[in-house]
C-alpha cells in the first residue's frame, strides 16, 4: 500500500519561531491530506492538496504539494502555544483508505 | 459539518471479557467506516475497513475473530474486542469520509481509550 514518510518525528520550538514538517513518498500521490491531533484528542482535518505545485494557506499555516506530487510540507509561521499537537500527513491508498505518516509532534514553549 | 459520535470514550475491562465500541455518523451516511488503533506517541494504524451491509476488510496481521466489526446500517459501525487481554489496551478510533471529503476530509470519532486489566 501507499507509504508516506514524515519528518521530523518531534520538534520543540520557542513561541514565535517557525515550524515545518515534511512528508515524502516514493510514488506519485493522487492527493495528500493534513491532520492535527491535540494531546488526548482525535485527528482533525486541516486541508487536502490535489494539484501539482499547489500552495494553500490558512492564516499562519502554509501547505505545499510538490511539483512531482511526491512530497508535501506544512509550515507554521510564528508558532503559538495553541499549535501544540501532532501533525499528520495522509495519502489515499486503494479506494478511499487513508495511510498516515508517523506524524510530527510539535511542542511550543511560551 | 459531518460528525461521528464514538462511545464509550474510555473503558476499563477485565482480561477475558469483551468490549463493544460504537461509532455513529450523526448527520451523514457513512457507507464506509475505518477503524484505527493508536499506541501512545505513535501514528494511527489501520485495522479494518467496514462497509455497510458487507463483511469488513481487515489489514494484514489483524485478527478478524478477535476484532469483530459490524456495519449494519449507514449510520452505525461497531468494533467488538473479544476476549480482551492487556496487550489490547490502546486508543481505538473510527473515521469516515465526509460528504465532499475533498473539502472536509475524513471525520474522526473522539476515540475510545481501552484499558484491559
Amino acid at each position: 500500500g501507499q507509504q508516506v514518510m514524515q519528518i521530523p518525528q518531534y520538534q520543540h520550538v520557542q513561541e514565535g519561531e517557525d515550524f515545518t514538517t515534511y512528508c515524502n513518498s516514493s510514488t506519485t500521490l493522487s492527493n495528500i491530506q493534513w491532520y492535527k491531533q491535540r494531546p488526548g484528542g482525535h485527528p482533525v482535518f486541516l486541508i487536502q492538496l490535489v494539484k501539482s505545485g499547489e500552495v494553500k494557506k490558512q492564516k499562519r499555516l502554509t501547505f505545499q504539494f510538490g511539483e512531482a506530487k511526491k512530497n508535501s510540507s506544512l509550515h507554521i509561521t510564528a508558532t503559538q502555544t495553541t499549535d501544540v499537537g501532532t501533525y499528520f500527513c495522509a495519502a489515499n491508498s486503494g479506494y478511499s483508505t487513508l495511510t498516515f505518516g508517523k506524524g510530527t509532534m510539535l511542542l511550543v514553549s511560551p | 459539518g459531518a460528525v461521528v459520535s464514538q462511545h464509550p470514550s474510555w473503558v476499563i475491562c477485565k482480561s477475558g471479557t469483551s468490549v463493544k465500541i460504537e461509532c455513529r455518523s450523526l448527520d451523514f451516511q457513512a457507507t464506509t467506516m475505518f477503524w484505527y488503533r493508536q499506541f501512545p506517541k505513535q501514528s494511527l494504524m489501520l485495522m479494518a475497513t467496514s462497509n455497510e451491509g458487507s463483511k469488513a476488510t481487515y489489514e494484514q496481521g489483524v485478527e478478524k475473530d478477535k476484532f469483530l466489526i459490524n456495519h449494519a446500517s449507514l449510520t452505525l459501525s461497531t468494533l467488538t474486542v473479544t476476549s480482551a487481554h492487556p496487550e489490547d489496551s490502546s486508543f481505538y478510533i473510527c473515521s469516515a469520509p465526509a460528504d465532499r471529503s475533498w473539502d472536509y476530509g475524513y471525520t474522526f470519532g473522539s476515540g475510545t481509550r481501552l484499558t484491559v486489566v
